[in-house]
């Protein structure tokens, strides 16, 4: 069975932009969270989506946001892109029947 | 809300010794702890966890952890550690909802193994 699928791997923007990033989780898996991990911190957790609804937000500005699509794939928008939204993003694959939680490589975003 | 501690931001320790990465937490209910390791330009690969039960918890790799519920801690150990468990370790807590436990993480501590 293939991982969490995370894409593109890495890229740049600029501020004030906006970024599309994209994760497929593993399949039967129905649920995906998102997680920004700033570098040298631990990994903070953005959305969760279950069923294509989003079931959980952390605290993070109107500038993020989430979609899930029919396959259970995802992606996470930030929009007027800062400085500080430089970060590894990750993406976690995870199964209702035992928890279990599978997290993808992550897209590493630089904004400069 | 949950907070996780991890006391310690860089461990340094010689190749075959023991170690100890320490983690504490607080939270008003109940809670499952989790140890994730995270190699350099990686995602997170979980190493062990807590759910309940025994509180002494095997994992991957040789590595352990011990919950101690009185003194809210779950440290990671290993009695012989390798070149190839230098990486960054994150333990983490959760609650368990419906629809998947989403988690607190620690900053993490920077296990450097070296020869």
């Amino acid at each position: 069975d293939a991982g969490v699928t995370q894409s593109p791997t890495h890229l740049i923007k600029t501020r004030g932009q906006q970024v599309t990033l994209r994760c497929s989780p593993i399949s039967g898996h129905k649920s995906v969270s998102w997680y920004q991990q700033v570098l040298g911190q631990g990994p903070q957790f953005i959305f969760q989506y279950y069923e294509k609804e989003e079931r959980g937000r952390g605290n993070f500005p109107d500038r993020f946001s989430a979609r899930q699509f029919p396959n259970y794939s995802s992606e996470l928008n930030v929009n007027a892109l800062l400085l500080g939204d430089s970060a590894l993003y990750l993406c976690a694959s995870i199964s209702t029947l035992n928890y279990g939680y599978t997290f993808g490589s992550g897209t590493r975003l630089t904004v400069v | 809300a949950q907070s996780v501690t991890q006391l310690d931001s860089q461990v340094p320790v010689f190749e075959e010794a023991p170690v100890e990465l320490r983690c504490n937490y607080s939270s008003s209910v109940s809670v499952y702890l989790f140890w994730y390791v995270q190699y350099p330009n990686q995602g997170l690969q979980l190493l062990l966890k807590y759910l309940s039960g025994s509180t002494l918890v095997k994992g991957i790799n040789g590595f352990e952890a011990e919950f101690n519920k009185s003194q809210t801690s779950f440290h990671l150990r290993k009695p012989s550690v390798h070149i190839s468990d230098t990486a960054e370790y994150f333990c983490a807590v959760t609650r368990r909802t419906y629809y998947g436990q989403n988690f607190v993480f620690g900053p993490g501590t920077r296990l450097s193994v070296l020869p």
